[in-house]
C-alpha cells in the first residue's frame, strides 16, 4: 500500500513568515512529487513539481526534495493571506502522473 | 474557456437512485481521471482512462461504472446511491507526464 503522509494543521502563520509544509512517503520508486493548492470549495490546482533531489524555486515557493528520507517539503516566503488553502502533496510512482497518489493534505492559515 | 469541465456541479438524490456525472476535456490530453474526495479532503483515483481504454480501476464498487465515448469525455454512471457515496468527485485530465488538470468538481449528497 503506497503512502503518502502529511500533517493536516491547521498550520497558522502570520502574514510576512515563511510557511513550511511536509510529506512523507512510502514507495521508494516514486519518481515524481506534487504540491497542488486547493481553496475551500474549489478544486485542486498545480503550484509545484519536482523530480529531482534538491530544491525548486518558482517565485515565493520552494519545493525541497530528499528521496533517501524519502521526504518533500515546500516552503511558501513573505506569506499572504491569499495563501490560506489546503495544500496536498501527491507522489507517482513512475514518472507518469497517471498513477497519482495524494495526501490528506494540510490546511494553511496566514493571519494578516 | 474551461479546460476540465464536469456536470453537474451539485447533486442532491435519494438513497437507491441511479445517477450521472459528466466530464469533458478540451486539452487535447490522452488520459483522463476520476477521483472521490471525502469529507476529510482525502483524494482517491478511482479510474483512469487512456484514449478510451481502462487503465486503473481501483478498488470501488461495481456500482460506479466509468464510460469513455471517445478520449475527450469520461462520463461517470453510479448505480443504487448510497449514503457513503456522498462526496465530491473530481475529473482530471493529464498528457503522458504531464501533472493533472483538475475540474471543478461535483458535489453529490445522498439523502
Amino acid at each position: 500500500q503506497k503512502e503518502v503522509e502529511q500533517n493536516s494543521g491547521p498550520l497558522s502563520v502570520p502574514e510576512g513568515a515563511i510557511a513550511s509544509l511536509n510529506c512523507t512517503y512510502s514507495d521508494r520508486g516514486s519518481q515524481s512529487f506534487f504540491w497542488y493548492r486547493q481553496y475551500s470549495g474549489k478544486s485542486p490546482e498545480l503550484i509545484m513539481s519536482i523530480y529531482s533531489n534538491g530544491d525548486k524555486e518558482d517565485g515565493r515557493f520552494t519545493a525541497q526534495l530528499n528521496k533517501a528520507s524519502q521526504y518533500v517539503s515546500l516552503l511558501i516566503r513573505d506569506s499572504q493571506p491569499s495563501d490560506s488553502a489546503t495544500y496536498l502533496c501527491a507522489v507517482a510512482s513512475s514518472g507518469s502522473a497517471r498513477q497519482l497518489t495524494f495526501g490528506s493534505g494540510t490546511q494553511l492559515t496566514v493571519l494578516p | 474557456d474551461t479546460a476540465v469541465s464536469q456536470t453537474p456541479k451539485y447533486l442532491v438524490t435519494q438513497m437507491g437512485n441511479d445517477k450521472s456525472i459528466k466530464c469533458e476535456q478540451n486539452l487535447g490530453h490522452d488520459t483522463m481521471y476520476w477521483y472521490k474526495q471525502d469529507s476529510k479532503k482525502f483524494l482517491k483515483i478511482m479510474f483512469s482512462y487512456n484514449n478510451k481504454e481502462l487503465i486503473i480501476n481501483e478498488t470501488v464498487p461495481n456500482r460506479f461504472s466509468p464510460k469513455s465515448p471517445d478520449k475527450a469525455h469520461l462520463n461517470l454512471h453510479i448505480n443504487s446511491l448510497e449514503l457513503g457515496d456522498s462526496a465530491v468527485y473530481f475529473c482530471a485530465s493529464s498528457q503522458q507526464n504531464s501533472p493533472l488538470h483538475f475540474g471543478n468538481g461535483t458535489r453529490l449528497t445522498v439523502t
